[in-house]
């Protein structure tokens, strides 16, 4: 079975922290997604990369980098953490491009 | 550019009914077609996933169509559970290897 995890489940941090959300596959994806889901707005795609070192602009990219520097590993980062960021973070992998899976999400509170 | 809609966005039944959900996109150029269930506060469980090709697929007690042509997919569920209390969400991915376009979702509870 394809198995994405991601480094906590619940997370909380101040405004202005540097924050890190890990999110590792096993299954060799080439593909792999950020995305944050917010009541109301549904799914929005934060990031997405085709390949080590590769990433793309997803549809609300500000406030946010990302990190692939190994291919089972996608790394999402909020230089600045603000209170509106504040969500569920689910990260996703895919072969490409077939069937996608997601990890158990990441709740973050920013205070 | 790409939109999926989910109607209802929430639904109630009763235990045993047999229910559909439907999901509907507007270019009917896609790759294939994603169903996901979505436990409050969890992550997104693959359930069903159609090729631009088929036109249903089958796992279990549920099953999903689709229809290109017409852009829209339904999900069937036979016999429904109070543990298929969920939310749904379809998902589209169009050609070449782009992401998934979601719906928002349809909010199922089963009632004992």
């Amino acid at each position: 079975d394809v198995k994405v995890t991601q480094s906590s489940r619940y997370l909380v941090k101040r405004t202005g922290e540097k924050v890190f959300l890990e999110c590792v596959q096993d299954m060799d994806h080439e593909n792999m997604f950020w995305y944050r889901q917010d009541p109301g707005l549904g799914l929005r795609l934060i990031y997405f990369s085709y390949d080590v070192k590769m990433k793309e602009k997803g549809d609300i990219p500000e406030g946010y980098s990302v990190s692939r520097e190994k291919k089972e590993r996608f790394s999402l980062i909020l230089e600045s953490a603000s209170t509106n960021q504040t969500s569920m973070y689910l990260c996703a992998s895919s072969l490409n491009p077939s069937e996608q899976f997601f990890g158990p999400g990441t709740r973050l509170t920013v205070l | 550019k790409q939109e999926v809609t989910q109607i209802p966005a929430a639904l109630s039944v009763p235990e045993g009914e047999n229910l559909v959900l439907n999901c509907s996109f507007t270019d009917s150029a896609i790759y294939n077609l994603q169903w996901f269930r979505q436990d409050p506060g969890k992550g997104l469980t693959s359930l069903l996933l159609i090729q631009s090709s088929q036109r249903e697929q089958t796992s279990g007690r549920l099953n999903a169509s689709l229809d290109k042509s017409s852009g829209r997919s339904t999900l069937y569920i036979a016999a429904s559970q109070p543990g298929d209390s969920a939310t749904y969400l379809c998902a589209v991915r169009e050609m070449g290897n782009t992401p998934l376009v979601f719906g928002k979702g349809t909010r199922l509870s089963v009632i004992a």
